[in-house]
Formats: structure tokens, sequence, C-alpha cells
């Protein structure tokens, strides 16, 4: 089955630097890679996906890219805010319309100091 | 709003005891969820449904079962809880529909097993 991992695990920047999170999968058939954002003490919410049919897809401060052949994806946050800092979890399935077979990465805990 | 709802939201139990978690739903979605999240291992399914009656196992089903006897119901149970099934439990929906499958997620249930 899938196994996606995440990294890092912990990341500190300062508000207005970017950051990145990476994550890499290891089923060449899953084609499409959502983010989730987790905020302390919330549910998790969709932030951004992205289908295997396009290489990146921007939505204002955050940007995802998708590299198929090396099977990885990452999540770009320019500009951050302190309202950035969340736990971020990477996820691929194999099939958009489902998704019980999607895994989700061990998520990465952003922290952007004031 | 339509919302997804989690009952009980904490829950401090004993071993070998017998636990339900209740999750209902007022987006109309026909697919239902239940993940547990462990810090450093992300979200796992733990199942998953797709209609009344639709009962499927995801990737860590074992010690738990559901019921779904309504669209809007999706039940947890834990037959006799053991102390590694404490986490924290979302439920959650989607509806691929519209172009898009997202996860809407609940609350959260939080479960402690002495």
């Amino acid at each position: 089955g899938e196994n996606v991992e995440q990294h890092p695990s912990t990341l500190s920047v300062q508000e207005g630097d970017s950051a990145v999170i990476k994550c890499t999968y290891s089923d060449s058939a899953s084609n499409y890679f959502p983010w989730y954002k987790q905020e302390l003490g919330k549910r998790p919410q969709l932030i951004i996906d992205i289908r295997s049919n396009v290489g990146e897809k921007k939505d204002q401060r955050i940007a995802v890219t998708l590299n198929k052949t090396a099977k990885h994806f990452s999540l770009h946050i320019t500009e951050t805010q302190p309202e950035d800092s969340a736990v971020y979890f990477c996820a691929a399935s194999q099939n958009f319309w489902n998704n019980n077979d999607m895994r989700f990465g061990a998520g990465t805990r952003l922290t952007v100091k004031p | 709003d339509a919302d997804v709802t989690q009952t009980p939201r904490n829950r401090i139990t004993k071993t070998g005891k017998r636990i339900m978690l209740e999750c209902s739903q007022t987006k109309g979605h026909d697919r239902m969820y239940w993940y547990r999240q462990d810090p450093g291992l992300g979200l796992r399914l733990i199942y998953y449904s797709f209609d009344v009656k639709d009962i499927n196992k995801g990737e860590i089903s074992d010690g738990y079962s559901v019921s779904r006897q309504a669209q809007a119901k999706f039940s947890l149970s834990l037959e006799s809880a053991i102390p590694n099934q404490t986490a924290l439990y979302f439920c959650a929906t989607s509806n691929p529909t519209g172009g898009a499958n997202v996860l809407t997620f609940g609350a959260g249930s939080r479960l402690t097993v002495l």
C-alpha cells in the first residue's frame, strides 16, 4: 500500500520568511495530493490540493509542486504570518473520487515567530 | 451551518470497557469516515462507509467496529478498550461531486484509556 513520508516534523520560521514542507510517496499510481492544515485544538481543513496532471498550483501565499517522476510533492508558504502556525499534513491517494485509500504523512508543526 | 458533530468530545475510561463515539452530520454527504490521530503518525483510517449499511475496513480496523444506521450518523465502537487506543478520533464526511471530494472533519473526540 501507499506510504507517505513528510519532512521536517517541526519547522520554525520568522514572520515574513518562506516555509517549505516536503512529502514523498511510494505508490506510483497515486495521482491526488491534498494538504490539510490543523490549527491547535481545531479540526484539519483542506488548504490546497493538486492532481497529477499539473506540476504546480498556487492560491495566494500557498503553492504546491509535484514531481511525479521523483514521487515527491511540496507545500510552499510565502510571506508567513503568525496565523500560519499549525500542523500541516500531506496526503496521497490513487483516486480523487475515493478517500478510502488516502494515506497521510505524519505532519509538520510549523511555528511562525513574530 | 451544515456541520459534522462528534460526541463525546472527551472521554476517560478504563481498560476493558465498551466505548461508543458518535458522529452526526447535516451536510447531506453519503460518505463518512472514522480516523485516528496519534502524535507522529498523522491520520489513519479506521473504517469508512459510502452509504447506509455499507461498512468497509480501513488501514487499522482491528479492535474497532462501526455502525451506519442512517445517512447522517456513523458511530465507532471499541468493544473492549485498551490503553493503546488512547488517541484523538476524528469523524469526517465527503461528497465527490462538483469536482471536489474534500474531507470535512468533525471537532474530534479525545479518548483516554487507563
